[in-house]
């Protein structure tokens, strides 16, 4: 268990509205990182972060930003939300000096009508 | 860059038959590999990896999987099939030297029959 909740777990909105989504860990690992999850897709990088206040685009950053201003925070938010952004997302941490392997959380399911 | 293809969407095996999930990478480098098992409504959960080494890895719950560099994959295996190994299932890169970055398959539904 690597003591990672997400917040809220789901989440029903409308177009238009805009969103956050939080990742909370409890271990100050260093890497943090945010998927989307679509059918047919595997699961897809929007953002990451390698320390506060660093982060950078994953492949899908298009409408989604992120912030961590605490190393054990990090929130994805989506500034206007769209159908196409109707998902599933998990929110990952990876251990510094480790293989690359990635630690996931519970995910969040988002519907946008 | 690097990809990762996992070939059959869905697999269905019968309970107690063998279990082979394909995975195919192309990296540029010397890769690190993982297969992660997500059961319904959960998040993801790592299974087992290929650092460097031996290439036959074993992981948990009796999986198991092999690199093969001339090939370019890294299947999973499992003897005998249970009924708790259903979930969907997802082979992931990273280069060795990329800070931790994976790139994900498409996954693959493996549903066993009783």
């Amino acid at each position: 268990d690597a003591g990672i909740t997400q917040s809220p777990r789901h989440k029903v909105t409308e177009t238009g509205t805009p969103v956050t989504l939080r990742c909370h860990q409890t271990e100050n690992h260093r890497y943090m990182y945010w998927y989307r999850q679509d059918p047919g897709h595997g699961l897809r990088l929007i953002h990451y972060s390698y320390g506060v206040k660093d982060t950078d685009k994953g492949e899908v950053s298009d409408g989604y930003s992120v912030s961590r201003s605490k190393t054990e925070d990090f929130l994805l938010t989506l500034e206007s939300a769209t159908s196409s952004q109707t998902s599933v997302y998990f929110c990952a941490i990876s251990i510094s000096g480790g293989a690359g392997e990635q630690f996931f959380g519970p995910g969040t399911r988002l519907t946008v009508l | 860059a690097q990809s990762v293809t996992q070939l059959g969407s869905h697999v269905s095996v019968s309970e107690g038959a063998l279990v082979l999930l394909r995975c195919n990478y192309s990296s540029s480098v010397p890769p690190y590999l993982f297969w992660y098992v997500q059961y319904p409504n959960q998040g993801l959960q790592l299974l087992l990896k290929y650092t460097t080494g031996a290439t036959l890895v074993k992981g948990i719950n009796g999986f198991e999987a092999e690199f093969k560099k001339s090939e370019t994959s890294f299947h999973l295996t499992k003897p005998s099939a249970h009924m708790s190994d259903a979930a969907e299932y997802f082979c992931a890169v990273t280069p060795n030297n990329a800070g931790n970055m994976l790139t994900f398959g498409g996954g693959t539904r493996l549903m066993v029959k009783p």
